[in-house]
């Protein structure tokens, strides 16, 4: 099956510094990616859309100036989350979806970032 | 997107079969059933998807009620690895750029 990583799986930062997480579509190429993120016992809420060439569709509720997400091929889409606070620690999580005529979405396995 | 209801938690025995309802009755037509899961600290894993017929893949059964307002994932043989939660969502396939919407899911815990 098509294969998404991500990079790092996890990462700590200090408050107010800048974390930047990669997403791949290792096999295929994905003219659609979406990040979600997840909190403790809760389930994925979708953040943006983000598709290759173009500007990130954002969820309402989230800051696009602080959660910064680039798709500039069709394997790699990153999100940077600008000037981090400890509310922000989380489980990232991307998707990818092909191209036409396959619309299934694979998951990356998933960022965990903590915020000090 | 319809919305789907799924019980919060369910237990199975390893070896047993594990069936995981869903109600989803405000479902349109051109709305497919998709199930994923989630291990503890992993990204969600593709189970299986149907539209109306019933669906069989090497991990799971997918049964679709004929009016398509509820479906059962069937984990035949259960194991300890499929300890997870199991999400349900509806969604127009074959539709470029629409996301998976997640809700609470079902948290199956298969015992020994």
């Amino acid at each position: 099956g098509a294969v998404v990583s991500q990079h790092p799986s996890w990462v700590i930062c200090k408050s107010g510094t800048s974390v930047k997480i990669e997403c791949r579509s290792l096999d295929f190429q994905a003219t659609t990616m979406f990040w979600y993120r997840q909190f403790p016992k809760q389930s994925l809420m979708l953040m943006a859309t983000s598709n290759e060439g173009s500007k990130a569709t954002y969820e309402q509720g989230v800051e696009k100036d602080k959660f910064l997400i680039n798709h500039a091929s069709l394997t790699l889409s990153t999100l940077t989350v600008t000037s981090a606070h400890p509310e922000d620690s989380s489980f990232y999580i991307c998707s990818a979806e092909g191209l036409a005529g396959e619309y299934e979405q694979y998951f990356g396995p998933g960022t965990r970032l903590t915020v000090t | 997107d319809a919305k789907t209801t799924q019980p919060t938690s369910m237990d199975c025995a390893e070896g047993r079969a594990a069936n995981l309802p869903c109600n989803h009755s405000t479902i349109s037509g051109n709305e497919y059933v998709y199930w994923y899961r989630q291990i503890h600290s992993q990204g969600p894993q593709y189970i299986i998807h149907g539209l109306k017929n019933n669906e069989t893949n090497e991990m799971a059964s997918l049964i679709i009620t004929e009016d398509r307002k509820s479906s059962t994932l069937i984990l035949p043989h259960a194991t300890l690895r499929d300890t997870a939660v199991y999400y349900c969502i509806v969604r127009v396939a074959e539709q470029a750029g629409t996301a998976l919407i997640f809700g609470k899911g079902t948290t199956l815990s298969v015992s020994s």
